[in-house]
């Protein structure tokens, strides 16, 4: 079984700290993907990574960074939280788009929120 | 415009009747798409995926797929309680991105 494992499930930080969110998977992904949820707004894509030290930004990058030193681990920073980051974030994997069979694994997710 | 559009409902059926929930994108060069159904609070599960045009079965579960016009079905037939959840369409373009749509909420009444 795929298992991508979130390092939190909740998660209360105050305004102006550091966050970081950790993500693994156990499936020699290539792919790994933060997006956040909210209501009404669907998922949305922060960033993502196709390979080790890679990473692409997604639709709504900012005030957020990404780390991916092994292949395994895909790390979302949130720099410095502020209130409109509290959120549930969801981490996912999947294997390269080779066509079949690429869907996205997602971890259990991170209701995260900011005081 | 959007990639992928799906009602957002809520849609309610009784227990027993056929869910139908629809989902269009804008992509032509889509190739893969999937449904996740999301329980409140938990992360989306992968429930179909289609590849080709036409239908694909598993147990209740019916995905429909028409390129053509676009557009990707799910079908739940013998609805349950258990059934109520979000359901996300997704779908995979050329390179490694998901879109997802912002789900259709379905209420199956006991």
């Amino acid at each position: 079984d795929v298992k991508v494992t979130q390092s939190s499930r909740y998660l209360v930080k105050r305004t102006g700290e550091k966050v970081f969110l950790e993500c693994v998977q156990d499936m020699d992904h290539e792919n790994m993907f933060w997006y956040r949820q909210d209501p009404g707004l669907g998922l949305r894509l922060i960033y993502f990574s196709y390979d080790v030290k890679m990473k692409e930004k997604g639709d709504i990058p900012e005030g957020y960074s990404v780390s991916r030193e092994k292949k395994e681990r895909f790390s979302l920073i949130l720099e410095s939280a502020s209130t409109n980051q509290t959120s549930m974030y969801l981490c996912a994997s999947s294997l390269e788009n080779r066509g079949l069979g690429t869907e996205a694994f997602f971890g259990q997710g991170t209701r995260l929120t900011v005081v | 415009q959007k990639e992928v559009e799906q009602n957002s409902g809520p849609l309610s059926v009784p227990e027993g009747a056929i869910a139908s929930l629809n989902c269009t994108y804008s992509d032509r060069v889509s190739q893969s798409f999937f449904w996740y159904r999301q329980y409140s609070g938990k992360s989306p599960e992968l429930i179909m995926s289609i590849y080709s045009n036409g239908d694909k079965e598993d147990g209740r579960f019916t995905a429909q797929l028409n390129k053509a016009s676009q557009y990707v079905s799910l079908l739940i037939r013998d609805s349950q309680p258990s059934d109520s959840a979000t359901y996300l369409c997704a779908v995979r373009v050329t390179g490694n991105q998901f879109y997802f749509g912002t789900g259709t909420s379905l209420t199956v009444i006991p």
